[in-house]
């Protein structure tokens, strides 16, 4: 069975620090793909990120960065001098490389981001 | 379209009523895949298919849950009997094709209320 964890349920950061969102996973398969979403106060989930199981290697976007660890099963994603706009629910994902099986959601960690 | 688009964007509804849920993917998205997420949670699969026929079903939480892809295009996800229970958001996203690599893009959901 596959899980995604993310124990911190909220989040509350002043603008211009920087914070970290933890994600923790569980799957049984050697190829699988770890997922990123946003959704801010309008619903929508939008996509940030894909990484596959065989590529550990760090990747910053702009303020984002992510850290994958397959040693520790994690994916965490840091937001650097956070900003208001960076309010939302942010959600980690699993799916397995093979077949056709569903997306895997953690619960979410709600970020407010105070001005 | 150039996004997910589902209707109704928000259903208030009577216990016991039956309720119809749209949801219009991605033109050329073969998979459509039905999610609902409650209040605080992340994400649950519900159905998902691959043209015209579930691919899988597993989700579905019970025989008053049905959804249909006829023309592979188009999604209804059909709740019989509601009850106050199934009150959540209602999520459609789509993708290219069904495989583990592939980004789901996510409508904003139908918000139901069973009164």
């Amino acid at each position: 069975a596959q899980k995604v964890t993310q124990a911190q349920t909220e989040i509350s950061v002043v603008e211009k620090e920087d914070v970290t969102l933890d994600c923790v996973y569980e799957t049984r398969d050697t190829t699988y793909y770890l997922f990123w979403y946003k959704q801010p106060p309008s619903g929508e989930l939008v996509f940030l990120i894909r990484r596959n199981s065989f590529d550990e290697q760090n990747e910053i976007s702009g303020r984002y960065s992510w850290n994958f660890q397959k040693s520790t099963s994690s994916f965490n994603f840091t937001i650097t001098a956070s900003q208001v706009v960076d309010s939302a629910v942010y959600f980690c994902a699993l799916r397995r490389g093979s077949g056709n099986t569903p997306l895997v959601f953690g619960k979410g960690t709600r970020l407010s981001v105070i001005a | 379209g150039a996004g997910v688009s589902q209707t109704p964007s928000n259903k208030v509804t009577e216990k016991g009523k039956y309720v119809e849920l749209r949801c219009d993917p991605i033109s050329g998205h073969t998979a459509l895949y039905w999610y609902r997420q409650s209040l605080g949670q992340g994400p649950e699969f519900l159905i998902y298919f691959q043209g015209t026929g579930a691919a899988d079903d597993s989700g579905l939480p019970n025989d008053r849950f049905f959804a249909v892809r006829p023309e592979g295009s188009v999604s209804t996800l059909k709740i019989q009997r509601t009850e106050r229970g199934d009150s959540a958001v209602y999520l459609c996203a789509s993708s290219l094709i069904p495989a583990g690599a592939n980004v789901l893009t996510f409508g904003a959901g139908s918000r139901l209320t069973v009164l």
